[in-house]
């Protein structure tokens, strides 16, 4: 079985644009989480999505947005891009959000820069 | 607000010893606890969890302790192996909620 897939693995771009990142869940899994992991504030939870609703969100500013499509695939929007914003972005995975011990089935991550 | 905490950035082991790995919560409404290992380039692994209503749970060399009443949980290599070198994240749960939040990491180094 395939693990969860991100794209790209390594993305630069400059303060004031706007990246797009992309993930696959494992096939069957419906429940799809990001996460950002900065060396200053470590994993911190952005948001996760089920059944193409955001069913919970992190304390980060509206410039993050994320949408779930029909097959799981998952997008994360980062608007206005910022210095601090410069960050490994985490996807991971899992069967069904209400599950009880939610283990989650982490991606290789998307390193972004922000030049 | 640091819910969970893991207070030693980095840690040394010999080969064949014991690894202790240590982590603290404020939240003594989380639900289970988990550990992630995580190698350079790779997105996190897991590795064993706990419920909060368990105060041990073992899985082949790794074994996790849970101290409620001391808000205090830890994970135990044995033995140690140079594979077992790597990050590793405490994380603490909801029951019913995918929403995980993590410790700092501990950076585990096996000496041969």
């Amino acid at each position: 079985k395939a693990g969860v897939t991100q794209t790209p693995r390594y993305l630069i771009k400059t303060r004031g644009q706007q990246v797009t990142l992309s993930c696959s869940p494992i096939s069957g899994h419906r429940s799809v989480s990001w996460y950002q992991q900065t060396p200053g504030q470590g994993l911190q939870f952005l948001f996760e999505y089920f059944s193409e609703t955001q069913r919970n969100k992190g304390n980060f500013p509206g410039r993050f947005s994320g949408r779930q499509f029909s097959n799981s695939r998952s997008e994360m929007n980062v608007s206005t891009l910022e210095l601090g914003d410069s960050a490994l972005y985490l996807c991971a995975s899992s069967t069904h959000y209400q599950s009880s011990y939610n283990e989650q089935f982490f991606g290789p991550g998307t390193r972004l820069t922000v030049l | 607000d640091q819910q969970v905490k893991q207070n030693s950035p980095s840690l040394s082991v010999q080969e064949g010893r014991i690894s202790i790995l240590n982590c603290d919560y404020t939240n003594s409404m989380f639900d289970y606890f988990l550990w992630y290992k995580k190698y350079p380039a790779e997105g996190p692994t897991f590795l064993i969890s706990i419920s909060s209503i368990k105060d041990k749970n073992e899985d082949g060399r790794f074994t996790v302790f849970l101290n409620k009443s001391a808000k205090h949980l830890s994970l135990h290599i044995v033995p140690s192996q140079p594979g077992d070198s790597a990050v590793y994240f405490c994380a603490a749960g909801f029951q019913g909620a995918q929403k995980l939040v993590f410790g700092q990491g501990t950076r585990l180094t096996i000496n041969p």
